[in-house]
């Protein structure tokens, strides 16, 4: 099955700053890849999604690149606020409309 | 359109007790997931239902747990004999249909403790 993983774990970023987070996949035929942002006591929510067929998208300050050659996908955040601040998790899907998710990374923001 | 709901969002049980918990998907969405959640940890894949069909419950322990769908109703997670290591957050969540590129929306949880 798809397995993938997560990093930093936890990260830590002055506001103002950028911050990166990666995911690696292993189920070459994965095609869809949503990032969710979870805060504390709080559901996972979509904040952007990428299809294998395109290679970046960008929505604000947030974007997300995909390198289906390198199985590598990553998010974005340009210019932290502290209200950035949350779990986020990565996701692939596979063909057979299964959801993988990450071990999500604590973002912290600091003002 | 209302989101995903789920209930209880709390839910306190006892050892050796039932516990049941249940998702409306949104409104048009036929296919739902569970997940499981502990404390500062990820989502943890449990079962992937559509209407009347498991079609994954690989994430699922054999024992104790079980989940539906039926033709009418919510989707319902049931977990009998409870122990103490089945306190979570549990997540459904829902999508339209089976084609790809279908995103999944969660509902709110319920976070179940049991004492």
């Amino acid at each position: 099955g798809e397995n993938v993983e997560q990093h930093p774990s936890t990260l830590s970023v002055q506001e103002g700053d950028s911050a990166v987070i990666k995911c690696t996949y292993s189920d070459s035929a994965s095609n869809y890849f949503p990032w969710y942002k979870q805060e504390l006591g709080k559901r996972p929510q979509l904040i952007i999604d990428i299809r294998s067929n395109v290679g970046e998208k960008k929505d604000q300050r947030i974007a997300v690149t995909l390198n289906k050659t390198a199985k590598h996908f990553s998010l974005h955040i340009t210019e932290t606020q502290p209200e950035d601040s949350a779990v986020y998790f990565c996701a692939a899907q596979n063909t057979g409309n299964q959801f993988y998710f990450g071990t999500g990374t604590s973002l912290t923001v600091i003002p | 359109n209302a989101g995903v709901m789920q209930n209880p969002r709390h839910l306190v049980r006892r050892r050796g007790q039932e516990a049941r918990l249940r998702c409306s998907p949104m409104k048009g969405h036929s296919h739902v997931y569970w997940y499981r959640q502990l404390p500062e940890e990820g989502l943890k894949f449990m079962v992937y239902l559509q209407k009347e069909n498991i079609i994954d419950e690989s994430g699922m322990p054999k024992e104790r747990f079980s989940a539906e769908f039926p033709k009418e109703g919510p989707s319902i997670l049931r977990i009998q004999q409870v122990v103490r290591g089945d306190s979570a957050a549990y997540f459904c969540a829902s999508s339209p249909s089976s084609g790809a590129f279908d995103t999944q929306y969660f509902g709110p949880g319920t976070r179940l403790t049991v004492l």
